[in-house]
Parts: C-alpha cells; structure tokens; sequence
C-alpha cells in the first residue's frame, strides 16, 4: 500500500540546535516533494520544493534533501528558535508539478529556550 | 496582494445537512485545489478545478462537489453530513502555467456537525 510516514512523536529540542525531520514514503514515484510549516488552526504555509534530480536544497536557515533510492526526504532547520515551534508537514506531488498533493500526518516540532 | 480566502471561518451543521463553503484564489491565479485536514492529520486531496472543471479528485464520496466561476473562486459543497465530515477545510490555489512552484493556503474553514 501507499504511505506517507513522518516521525509521529513530537521533536523537542533546544534553541540553537539543529532539528532534523524525516519523510520516508513506500510505493510512490514523486517528481516533486514539498515542505510546509502549519500553526495551530492555520492553513500551510510553503517552505520548499524539491525536485527528483535535486539532492539538496537551501533557503536561508532551511535545508531539504530528497533521496529517491531510499525514498526519503530530511528537512533541517539550523540555529533553531522557538518560533520555529510548528508542526512541519511532508507532501509529494503526484501531479508532475501540478499541486495534487499528498501530505503526510505532520511532524510537531517544540523549540525550548 | 491578498492571499487566499475562504469563507466562513467556522461552521456547525447537523448530521444529514447540506454546507457549502467558499474560497477565493490569490490574485492571478486559476487553479483551486480542496483539502479535507482531521484533527492530528495531514490534509487529505478532495479535487482541483482549473477552467471550471474538476481535473483531478482524490478518494472522496460523490457527496462532495465543487465548481469554479469565471472570476477562478471556488465553491465546495458536502451532501448529506456525517460526524466524520468534520474537520479544517482547506482551499489552496496555484497557477497552471506555472507547475513545479508551490500552492497557496487559505487559512481553512473549521466544519463541526453535530
């Protein structure tokens, strides 16, 4: 079957660290996946977009990588701050760029001073 | 530059209602995309509209319905409620011609039937 898996426990970490999250996916071939940051009752917000050719990519204290071998993406955020508290999610775009996302259930990342 | 909005904000309905919510793209762009986000979920693709037809659906009964008008807003329209129907309805829009960038979120509609 299809799946979408992010660490299901919440991440807890110090300011100033780096906080790393995982999307691991099973049976899915996509071109594209995305990072999004969402805040309690809110809609997501795009962080990132990765395409199948890209390794890696950066946007300021933000980075993502994308195996296809392995089926995962990591998400890093560097030099974290609390209002970085959020619940980060991982979609895959079936859709060959078109936005059909698929998301997975959301990482909830806590930032503690 | 106003971003996506969507109308109302919160909504209650009894089981068996029918409800429809609203949603306006940010400006310039023609695609509309509705999500359906359970509480501890990650959202689940309802349908997408481009040229005010449903291109793409995702797993969904045909109680869920949508258009989209000439001026690229879009309607979603649940039949016949269910207590599971609960949930933040999430509108999102993009621009065809420009595939492989991201989409845009409104900040949601929260259902509640009862």
């Amino acid at each position: 079957s299809q799946k979408i898996e992010q660490n299901s426990e919440a991440l807890n970490i110090q300011e100033g660290k780096t906080a790393t999250l995982t999307c691991n996916y099973t049976n899915y071939s996509p071109a594209y996946l995305q990072w999004y940051r969402q805040d309690p009752g809110r809609g997501p917000v795009f962080l990132l977009l990765i395409r199948e050719n890209e390794k890696e990519k950066r946007k300021e204290r933000l980075k993502v990588t994308f195996d296809t071998t392995l089926k995962q993406s990591l998400f890093h955020i560097t030099a974290s701050q609390p209002a970085d508290s959020a619940t980060y999610l991982c979609a895959l775009d079936l859709s060959g760029g078109y936005n059909k996302l698929i998301f997975g259930a959301g990482t909830r990342l806590a930032v503690h001073p | 530059d106003a971003g996506v909005t969507q109308s109302p904000t919160h909504l209650i309905k009894t089981r068996g209602q029918q409800v429809t919510l609203r949603c306006s793209p940010k400006s310039g762009h023609d695609t509309v995309s509705w999500y359906q986000q359970a509480l501890g979920q990650g959202p689940q693709f309802i349908f997408q509209y481009y040229e005010e037809e449903e291109r793409q659906r995702g797993n969904f009964p045909d109680r869920f319905s949508g258009h989209q008008f000439p001026n690229y807003s879009s309607e979603l329209n649940v039949n016949a409620l269910l207590l599971g129907d609960s949930a933040l309805y999430l509108c999102a829009s993009s621009l065809v011609v420009l595939p492989r960038t991201e989409a845009f979120f409104g900040q949601g509609t929260r259902l509640t039937v009862v």
